[in-house]
């Protein structure tokens, strides 16, 4: 079976301070795995994908996951967090079924 | 063309009221979602197509009936509606590979509020 748990609900960064969003998965084969990031009242853009190749996975907007298969993580970063940043974000593991699974989200505040 | 669009992207409609939802893509892709997103909660899967069936209805009360009539177009009706049925609803479409997809693109969604 295959889930998600992102390990914190809200995080606040100060502008121009890294970013880190934490995300462990688990997962019965080896994983897809994404970062999508939403704003107020809209859709859901991808922000980057792991799906077997390169461990660290470069993504849109400056933003960067490893996976650790060792620690079952995915960590989203960001070296220096825009006011832009602040949003939901999900991490997400595609199961079988055409299904996928998100986690809970977190909010991430970003102090001017 | 990455898109996922959705009309309308917002609709009120009373208890007794009859409205449909509409997500259209052209990226070729095979698999189409509905999601519902209440306020601070993640997305919630609805139903799945694939290849224009219907592959996966997550319990979903009957008073939400979705329709698959192509490959790029997908319906979500709604009948009798209950306030607690409003929410953001989501389409999606993905690829269908083996042994994973790749991942979804989502629409902007609809706001739906009932009164």
């Amino acid at each position: 079976a295959q889930s998600v748990t992102q390990l914190d609900s809200h995080v606040s960064v100060s502008e121009g301070t890294p970013v880190l969003l934490r995300c462990n998965y688990s997962s019965s084969y080896s994983p897809s795995l994404f970062w999508y990031v939403q704003h107020p009242n809209k859709g859901l853009q991808l922000l980057l994908k792991y799906t077997s190749a390169a461990t660290l996975v470069k993504g849109i907007n400056g933003f960067e996951a490893e996976f650790k298969k060792s620690e079952t993580s995915f960590h989203l970063t960001k070296p220096s967090a825009h006011m832009s940043d602040a949003a939901e974000y999900f991490c997400v593991v595609s199961g079988a079924g055409n299904q996928f699974y998100f986690g809970t989200g977190t909010s991430l505040t970003v102090i001017p | 063309d990455t898109e996922v669009t959705q009309t309308p992207k917002h609709l009120v409609m009373g208890m007794t009221n009859k409205k449909s939802l509409k997500c259209e893509q052209h990226m070729g892709h095979r698999a189409m979602y509905w999601y519902k997103q209440k306020a601070k909660k993640p997305p919630e899967l609805m139903f799945v197509y694939s290849y224009e069936k219907l592959s996966i209805n997550e319990s979903v009360p009957s008073r939400f009936s979705p329709e698959c009539p192509n490959s790029s177009l997908l319906n979500l009706h709604l009948h009798a509606l209950q306030p607690e049925d409003s929410a953001l609803y989501l389409c999606a479409s993905s690829q269908v590979t083996a042994p994973l997809n790749t991942e979804a693109f989502f629409g902007q969604g609809t706001r739906l509020t009932v009164v």
